[in-house]
């Protein structure tokens, strides 16, 4: 019974291409997030939706384009893949449990451009 | 802005011993949250622990407890009877509104 699921868990691709990696939720949180993890295993937040608005979008190159169809969606596109976009992936969801804001992670998208 | 510091980049401990991994952060907010999350090497992200500035008694869950300076802007993160299992990457983090700052890690490895 998975809380936050991403496909596909592995992705090898090209330099040049555009991929897009899925993410849903059905714990019925209205937040979800997209994380990236490099190398180091360094976790940065790229972007929040909060009922499908967008409210945080860090320093992230305009190719990559989050879309939030719903609620329980929030998919990240990324346009003319670079070999730096090599990293994990996380998506992630939250909800506002006694004042604080706990998050679910799903399982990460390893992404290899060649 | 916010940042997260772990000093501790790697760390080892033997099999039931007690571990403590270190965390600092800098914030101008006086209410946020901080946490401990974990990464095994399956990559699945896991909630360790949380803690309420607001708060002053030191959370606590099983085998896992925190000493929160709020002052100091510390938070370290106690693991007692350590096992194999907890092996993995442990990340500090602190939240305020809805936006989360990571630490970079510190790799704990329990050893037999």
């Amino acid at each position: 019974d998975t809380a936050v699921s991403q496909t596909p868990k592995y992705l090898v691709t090209q330099m040049g291409n555009d991929k897009s990696i899925k993410c849903e939720q059905n714990l019925g949180h209205d937040t979800m997030y997209w994380y990236k993890q490099d190398s180091k295993k360094f976790l940065k937040i790229m972007f929040s939706y909060n009922n499908k608005e967008l409210i945080i979008n860090e320093t992230v190159p305009n190719r990559f384009s989050p879309k939030s169809p719903d609620k329980a969606h929030l998919n990240l596109h990324i346009n003319s893949l670079e070999l730096g976009d090599s990293a994990v992936y996380f998506c992630a969801s939250s909800h506002w449990d006694r004042g604080y804001n706990e998050q679910f992670f799903g399982p990460g998208t390893r992404l290899t451009v060649l | 802005a916010q940042t997260v510091t772990q000093s501790q980049p790697e760390m080892s401990v033997q099999e039931a011993e007690t571990v403590t991994l270190s965390c600092t952060y800098d914030t101008s907010e006086n209410n946020y949250y901080l946490f401990w999350y974990k990464q095994p090497p399956s990559r699945q992200m896991i909630l360790v622990i949380r803690q309420e500035a607001y708060k002053q008694q030191n959370a606590t869950e099983n085998r896992f407890s925190v000493n929160f300076q709020k002052a100091a802007k510390s938070f370290s993160l106690k693991i007692s009877d350590s096992q194999l299992g907890d092996t993995a990457m442990y990340f500090c983090a602190f939240e305020y509104g809805q936006n989360f700052v990571f630490g970079p890690g510190t790799r704990l490895s329990v050893l037999p």
